[in-house]
């Protein structure tokens, strides 16, 4: 895997505050990704990054955003948290792209983190 | 817009059967993956399928690609206690790219029973 770590685990806000959440790898991957987990909706992307500073919008992007000022450090942030936004976020990190040649290029998730906005 | 169904969307099965999930997509892609995720873990990876007729098997889960028909499917032999989480299919979607993004399918929770 990618060491792939995220911090925090577990976090509970209320409506309206900004929250920020941590993916750290280790294995200095190009590529990151942010997704949530809902029941019933798999998972759904929200935001990648195919390098330092390089960041584009997935399918369910709006009410968050993205830094990647590292490598290693990929920020999900919520700039103002609704209830809406109650949900498990994973991050994602391949070594190289998926598309193309034929590696056997995956994405290697971390453990989660359930975010409850009260 | 790519979009990825399985079904079923629960499976509940008793030890010792057999049974297959599958994985519909609605674009040209080549590439393929399934997932297990147990309760409350993160995602792991299971298969890889890169082109058309790709076949892949570990223990008592065989995986398969058929690109023409747009379809995969994660067939489960003798099934064990073990083999209880959600499987995801995940299919490449490269939108003139070249890392590619994965959509993935709402996942089948699998309950094996005695």
């Amino acid at each position: 895997d990618a060491g792939i770590t995220q911090s925090p685990r577990h976090k509970v806000t209320e409506t309206g505050t900004p929250v920020t959440l941590r993916c750290h790898q280790t294995e200095n991957h190009r590529y990151m990704y942010w997704y949530r987990q809902d029941p019933g909706h798999g998972l759904r992307l929200i935001h990648y990054s195919y390098g330092v500073k390089d960041t584009d919008k997935g399918e369910v992007s709006d009410g968050y955003s993205v830094s990647r000022s590292k490598t290693e450090d990929f920020l999900l942030t919520l700039e103002s948290a609704t209830s809406s936004q109650t949900s498990v976020y994973f991050c994602a990190a391949q070594e190289r792209g998926l598309a193309g040649g034929r590696g056997y290029n995956e994405q290697f998730f971390g453990p989660g983190t359930r975010l409850t906005v009260l | 817009e790519l979009k990825v169904e399985q079904n079923p969307l629960f499976l509940s099965m008793q030890e010792g059967k057999n049974y297959t999930i599958y994985c519909n997509y609605s674009t040209t892609s080549d590439r393929l993956y399934w997932y297990r995720q147990d309760p409350g873990k993160s995602l792991e990876s299971l298969f890889v399928l890169l082109s058309n007729g790709a076949v892949k098997q570990e223990g008592r889960l065989m995986a398969s690609l058929d690109t023409k028909a747009r379809l995969s499917t994660l067939h489960i032999t003798a099934a064990v206690h073990d083999l209880s989480a959600t499987y995801f299919c995940a299919v490449l979607n490269a939108g003139g790219t070249s890392y590619g993004k994965l959509t993935f399918g709402q996942g089948t929770i699998l309950t094996v029973h005695p």
